[in-house]
């Protein structure tokens, strides 16, 4: 089973602050996903990475940047954090293997912007 | 507005020992397709992967896909108290695999 682990896992900020959520996976895989999820919306991708060193925006990257400074890591950053920015983030990995492709998830970050 | 559809829309109570069947329609073509399941507060777990011509099987779960009606189902048969939680599809899409998700479907089943 892939393994991907989040810090933190509840975090309350203020707004303004800066707020930087953390992800690691122990799986190699190249790929690495940022999404945040809202009751009616299921869970929309952020920020995504195909390696070291890269950052691709997804669907609603407004407000969010993403590092991933090794293939192990890859980080969500708030600079200026607002209340709609309040809710559940899911970092994940994945990769083809055999043909077919699957994306692991963390356990998530429940952030509270205040 | 949402590219993939789930159907139920919201929520579905079943007896236990009842079948299931999860629906999510795509606006665009089909490629592959993932499900997830979630307890409330959790992880998303993958359940079943599915290319778009296959028929995936795991236990209780069957899933199937068809590309030229741009839809795909989750059967699930046999229900148990500990199926409860939510249901995710997510279209895959793209040369990094992204993913684009349903809003969910709650599952309740009852004794």
């Amino acid at each position: 089973e892939a393994a991907v682990t989040q810090s933190p896992r509840n975090k309350v900020a203020v707004t303004g602050g800066k707020v930087t959520l953390s992800c690691n996976q122990t799986n190699n895989h190249n790929n690495m996903y940022w999404y945040r999820q809202d009751t009616g919306h299921g869970l929309r991708l952020i920020h995504y990475s195909y390696g070291a060193g890269s950052t691709e925006k997804g669907d609603i990257p407004d407000g969010y940047k993403a590092s991933r400074p090794s293939q192990e890591n890859f980080s969500l950053i708030l600079e200026l954090a607002t209340p709609s920015q309040t809710s559940v983030y899911f970092c994940a990995s994945g990769d083809e293997a055999g043909g077919v492709y699957e994306q692991y998830f963390g356990p998530g970050t429940r952030l509270t912007v205040l | 507005g949402q590219q993939v559809q789930q159907s139920p829309p919201a929520s579905l109570v079943l007896q236990e020992g009842e079948n299931a069947e999860l629906q999510c329609t795509y606006s665009t073509t089909l490629n592959s397709m993932q499900w997830f399941y979630q307890r409330p507060g959790g992880r998303l777990v993958s359940l079943l992967y599915s290319p778009s011509w296959a028929e995936q099987r795991g236990g209780r779960l069957t899933s199937s896909a068809a590309s030229n009606e741009s839809r795909s189902s989750l059967h699930i048969s046999s229900s148990q108290i500990t199926d409860s939680g939510t249901y995710l599809c997510a279209k895959l899409s793209g040369s990094f695999n992204k993913l684009t998700f349903g809003a969910g479907t709650r599952l309740a089943v009852c004794p």
